[in-house]
């Protein structure tokens, strides 16, 4: 088992552009997550989802979006890319008793 | 809301044990776990402890929980170098769904 997969490692937008961070799972976990990392804090939640086709919004959804048409597959949108969306984002997978939440490699991005 | 504290930093010499301190204010979390990460590195999960437990012990790791003063703490026995990293308290099942919420994680430098 790979895991939680997260793509790319690294990456740098400009302001007002837009990308989607890939994370993909296949443990068969139902409940996926993102959380983004700022320096010197713990992890904030955006979205998350208890299944396929169900999404919802955690602390701080605001400028970016989830979709989850498959169990394996959770990808995060930004539309309009904002330096204060400058952070390492972490995608996450748990079973249905969440007595583990497992943390894919992150990915660090840049916006200038 | 939901609320974890951490102190920042430990130092500690390498051989003694280090107790690393979490408090947090939801009564009515479910889990209450430690997650290790390394430089550049995603979360790793180190030990979990339901609610109702007031102590586990893993090897080198104990967990201790005080329901009632809502603290947490992880002590590792005979700290080594590679066991320099960030330390996150984190709690789960508060607010009756599967999200985490993180501390601002605790640096502990081991001095060789």
């Amino acid at each position: 088992n790979a895991g939680v997969t997260q793509t790319p490692k690294f990456r740098i937008l400009k302001i007002g552009q837009s990308m989607t961070l890939q994370c993909a799972q296949d443990m068969n976990h139902n409940y996926m997550y993102w959380y983004r990392q700022d320096p010197g804090m713990g992890l904030k939640l955006i979205y998350y989802s208890v299944g396929a086709g169900i999404t919802d919004k955690g602390e701080v959804p605001n400028g970016y979006n989830v979709s989850r048409s498959t169990t394996e597959y959770f990808p995060l949108r930004l539309e309009l890319a904002a330096p204060s969306q400058t952070s390492v984002y972490f995608c996450a997978s748990s079973s249905e008793t969440h007595t583990e939440a497992f943390f894919g490699q992150g990915t660090r991005l840049t916006v200038v | 809301g939901e609320d974890v504290e951490q102190s920042l930093f430990l130092s500690v010499r390498e051989g003694d044990s280090s107790v690393i301190n979490c408090t947090y204010t939801d009564s009515s979390s479910t889990y209450l776990y430690w997650y290790k990460q390394e430089p550049g590195a995603g979360l790793q999960l180190l030990t979990y402890i339901f609610s109702n437990m007031d102590m586990k012990q893993d090897q080198r790791l104990t967990v201790l929980l005080n329901k009632k003063d809502k603290h947490l703490s992880l002590r590792i026995a005979d700290t080594q170098t590679g066991d320099s990293a960030i330390y996150f308290c984190a709690e789960s099942g508060g607010t009756g769904s599967y999200q985490l919420t993180f501390g601002k994680g605790t640096k502990l430098s081991v001095i060789p």
